[in-house]
């Protein structure tokens, strides 16, 4: 268990739908980072946020939106869904030097049919 | 503008061999961080190793090792006597210091054949 918690694991949806991926952080951690990983892209960074705050912004679509709540989650929108979409979504978290290395969570795959 | 290249797509070696995974990166700046990550059939993304862009020493971790060498901006990665769980395919990834996300390159899918 790496400490940062994402759910759900799976998630099965049609297109044109909206879901909301969630992550908790592993203890101590500010930094909250979003990944998509697909088969055609690679790893993609979306969105990192830091104690509340969005801090970079990465090759995140405008139906994909994020935030950070005061408890640290994160949570992750996507809305009117596509094929293309379909991907596993990756949550890390880190101290606030990115030194440390990042701590992955074990991603939600989301699967648009 | 950051970016690591990870020119082998697929390597297959048979148990017991050692194989190493190549990485090169670009970056403008002096000060950066190199990462290995792995990630094996399961999917989970586990960190390996962390270098930072002044410590050229290389490392030895058991049957790992890095190859960390500026001058041609390569990161390279030796397992020794693979083994089957070995497995997984191994990300390199970069970080510029003035930056807080990692930039991953695209992987090389290691197979290793009992």
């Amino acid at each position: 268990d790496s400490g940062v918690t994402q759910t759900p694991k799976h998630l099965i949806t049609a297109t044109g739908q909206r879901v909301t991926l969630r992550c908790s952080p592993r203890s101590g951690d500010l930094s909250v980072y979003w990944y998509q990983q697909s088969l055609d892209q690679g790893l993609q960074f979306l969105i990192q946020y830091y104690n509340g705050e969005e801090r970079a912004k990465g090759n995140i679509l405008e139906r994909f939106s994020a935030q950070q709540f005061p408890d640290l989650h994160s949570e992750l929108n996507l809305s009117s869904l596509e094929l293309g979409d379909s991907a596993l979504y990756f949550c890390a978290s880190s101290r606030d030097r990115l030194g440390y290395g990042y701590t992955f969570g074990s991603g939600t795959r989301l699967t648009v049919v | 503008a950051q970016k690591v290249t990870q020119a082998q797509t697929e390597i297959s070696v048979v148990e017991k061999e050692d194989v190493t995974l190549d990485c090169v990166y670009e970056t403008r700046d002096t000060t950066y961080y190199l990462f290995w990550y792995k990630q094996p059939p399961s999917g989970e993304l586990v960190f390996l190793i962390r270098r930072n862009s002044f410590d050229e020493q290389n490392e030895i971790s058991g049957r790992y090792s890095w190859n960390f060498q500026k001058s041609t901006s390569s990161f390279n990665f030796t397992i020794t006597a693979s083994q089957v769980v070995d497995s997984a395919v191994y990300f390199c990834a970069l970080s510029e210091a003035n930056t807080d996300k990692v930039i991953f390159g695209p992987g090389t899918s290691l197979s290793v054949i009992p």
